[in-house]
């Protein structure tokens, strides 16, 4: 049954980089899309962006400047980064994995996340 | 972009009712729409992809349906377990969730 946890730090100072880590268990990493999703304290949800296995990417338009998904297969790992944080991006990150079947349109493919991780809370203050 | 909505934003019910939760997309989406159960504290659980494929593990009484950009989740008879906040999520272009629909004791 694969399983995925985040780790990192729970305090960004504002300004810095958010880094985070999501490790799978139970299962490769391989063909599948792997997201990051937030939710701020109270708040709805906000997809980051995915990255597929082989490497490629894709990111919310909205955050697309300060984001950099980044993917380790050698351990099964996957990783978030978010530049010049403010207190904005106070949130649970989650990491998870999208479902196999989604729809494919020119050249990017989405498909809804069916395994989530625990999430991570990740608090911006100085 | 394609922006979400849900309504209610709230539902009070009883255990036993037949509970309608509408999502509406900003332009057609075809069948792209998920639904997902979030419990406090806790990660958000898909229970349908494909506006009206059932999540496997999911209970029968959950359903969805729709297609363009006007869609429901049904909920046949509300379970004491079901008792939670409810997001449509779109996937025709990025993935965008709606704001929520918070269900609860009536």
């Amino acid at each position: 049954q694969v399983q995925l946890q985040e780790s990192g730090p729970g305090l960004v100072k504002p300004s810095e980089t958010l880094s985070l880590t999501c490790t799978v268990s139970g299962g490769y990493i391989s063909s599948y899309y792997w997201s990051w999703i937030r939710q701020p304290p109270g708040k709805g949800l906000e997809w980051i962006g995915y990255i597929y296995y082989s490497g490629s990417t894709n990111y919310n338009p909205s955050l697309k400047s300060r984001v950099t998904i980044s993917v380790d297969t050698s351990k099964n790992q996957f990783s978030l980064k978010v530049s010049s944080v403010t207190a904005a991006d106070t949130a649970v990150y989650y990491c998870a994995r999208e479902q196999v079947l989604g729809y494919c349109s020119g050249g990017s493919c989405y498909a809804p996340p069916d395994i989530w991780g625990q999430g991570t809370m990740v608090t911006v203050s100085s | 972009d394609i922006q979400m909505t849900q309504s209610p934003s709230t539902l009070s019910a009883s255990v036993g009712d037949r509970v309608t939760i509408t999502c509406r997309a900003s332009q057609s989406i075809s069948t792209w729409l998920a639904w997902y159960q979030q419990k406090p504290g806790k990660a958000p659980k898909l229970l349908i992809y494909k506006a009206s494929s059932l999540e496997s593990g999911v209970p029968s009484r959950f359903s969805g349906s729709g297609s363009g950009t006007e869609f429901t989740l049904t909920i046949s008879s509300l379970q004491p377990d079901d008792f939670a906040t409810y997001y449509c999520q779109q996937y025709n272009s990025y993935l965008t969730f709606g704001p929520g629909t918070k269900v609860d004791i009536k």
